[in-house]
């Protein structure tokens, strides 16, 4: 069964860095399409991140030079590293596979629970 | 960067009627248009993909439609696990996006 399952959320003061985990099982990590979606506290989805099979890498621009996706092959794992966080970051961070993918490009599923980062002083 | 916008906001409806969602993009996104579930405290879940292709698992009664900039989500009768948010997503251009959702709930 394909699973996804995030880590690494938390409470970070303003200007913190934090790094978020994807843990996958029954797929592997480095071959596969991953993204990131955040959601904020009852607001919609809004895409972060994606890293391509191949490591081609995309960021939307809320997040660009702050954020860095990245993957680890060891531990089957997909990676957020978020620095400079700011108060609009606060979110559900979502880790989801690329399924159904054309193109550089994908639709997602599935979808881990999701990790919670506050970023508040 | 590509607007989606989704109407209506809300929608409430009863168990068994019908729902027509609507999610039109501000530039053509050819087919690359996705439908996504959200219930509360869960993630988004993929029920339609490239427009019209219901996703492995999702029941017959999703079903998408459009192309270019119009696209429509259509449960044919509602079942009471189907009040939720409904949201679209476009994969043609970078960034991608997705709509603000439609609530369906139970009216």
């Amino acid at each position: 069964e394909v699973q996804l399952v995030e880590s690494g959320g938390g409470l970070i003061q303003p200007g913190g860095s934090l790094r978020l985990s994807c843990a996958a099982s029954g797929f592997i990590v480095s071959t596969n399409y991953m993204t990131w979606v955040r959601q904020a506290p009852g607001k919609g989805l809004e895409w972060v991140s994606l890293i391509h099979s191949n490591g081609d890498i995309y960021y939307a621009d809320s997040v660009k030079g702050r954020f860095t996706i990245s993957r680890d092959s060891s531990k089957n794992t997909l990676n957020l590293q978020m620095n400079s966080l700011r108060a609009e970051d606060t979110a559900v961070y979502y880790c989801a596979k690329g399924k159904y993918c054309t193109g550089n490009t994908c639709s997602f599923d599935p979808w881990g629970q999701g990790t919670l980062v506050t970023v508040s002083s | 960067e590509i607007v989606l916008t989704q109407s209506p906001a809300t929608l409430s409806l009863s168990p068994g009627e019908g729902a027509t969602l609507s999610c039109r993009a501000s530039q053509s996104v050819r087919s690359y248009l996705a439908w996504y579930q959200q219930k509360p405290g869960q993630a988004p879940r993929l029920l339609i993909y490239d427009a019209s292709n219901r996703a492995s698992g999702i029941p017959a009664r999703f079903s998408g439609s459009g192309s270019g900039t119009d696209f429509t989500l259509t449960i044919s009768s509602l079942e009471p696990e189907d009040f939720a948010v409904y949201y679209c997503q476009q994969r043609t251009n970078w960034p991608l996006t997705f709509g603000g959702g439609t609530k369906v709930e139970i009216k």
